[in-house]
């Protein structure tokens, strides 16, 4: 049981490139999320999944694009890369409803030059 | 805006000694909270919850306390090790979505 898993750990873009963040949990929770976390300050929300099928803007979804795969898997794509989002991604998930305890990933380090 | 503060930002703690953790919370209508603990390079994982319908509950080692009428939350660590060195956060349920403070940093003197 591995939990939530992030691929990669470490990323370095260029400025207007782009890529995908993977995510994936074995939990088999409904609800899943992205989150970045930058210094001196909490996670925020990017996007979120509260079930298969189903996405929804967090608080800060400029820049960004999700796709939930399955249940199991949730994904996160930078269609042009900006240094605004030099950050340290995590994918979470939870049972139910964003209230509950959510369970978090190692983490994608991304920086964009 | 955010809801969830911590009271400072830097914690440091003689090993063997007790650690206490503050959070303040703003929203009356939050019915759980939860306490997370990051270590460098980690994701979050998950410490301790408690409802609001509690005021005290207690894990191994760890006892989170809810104080519903002046809005605040504290964890406190019995007996810390070096390895509870780390970045404390709480998160709070308001309307059906979690909030989270921006982490006290916690380090352990040997």
């Amino acid at each position: 049981n591995a939990g939530v898993t992030q691929t990669p750990k470490f990323q370095v873009l260029k400025t207007g490139q782009s890529m995908t963040l993977q995510c994936a949990q074995d939990m088999n929770h409904n609800s899943m999320y992205w989150y970045r976390q930058d210094p001196g300050m909490g996670l925020r929300l990017i996007y979120y999944s509260a079930s298969e099928g189903t996405t929804d803007k967090g608080e800060v979804p400029n820049g960004y694009n999700v796709s939930r795969l399955n249940k199991r898997e949730f994904s996160l794509r930078l269609e042009s890369a900006a240094p605004s989002q030099t950050s340290v991604y995590f994918c979470a998930s939870s049972e139910g409803w964003q209230g509950e305890t959510q369970y978090f990933g190692p983490g994608t380090r991304l920086l964009v030059l | 805006g955010e809801s969830v503060g911590l009271h400072l930002p830097t914690l440091s703690v003689q090993e063997g000694d007790n650690s206490i953790i503050n959070c303040a919370y703003s929203n009356s209508a939050s019915d759980y909270f939860i306490w997370y603990k990051q270590e460098s390079g980690k994701g979050p994982q998950f410490i301790i919850d408690i409802r609001s319908n509690m005021d005290k509950r207690q894990g191994q080692r760890v006892t989170v306390l809810l104080n519903k009428t002046v809005k605040h939350l504290s964890l406190q660590i019995a007996a810390t090790q070096p390895g509870d060195s780390a970045v404390y956060f709480c998160a709070e349920n308001s309307w059906s979505k979690l909030s989270f403070g921006a982490g006290t940093t916690v380090t352990v003197r040997a």
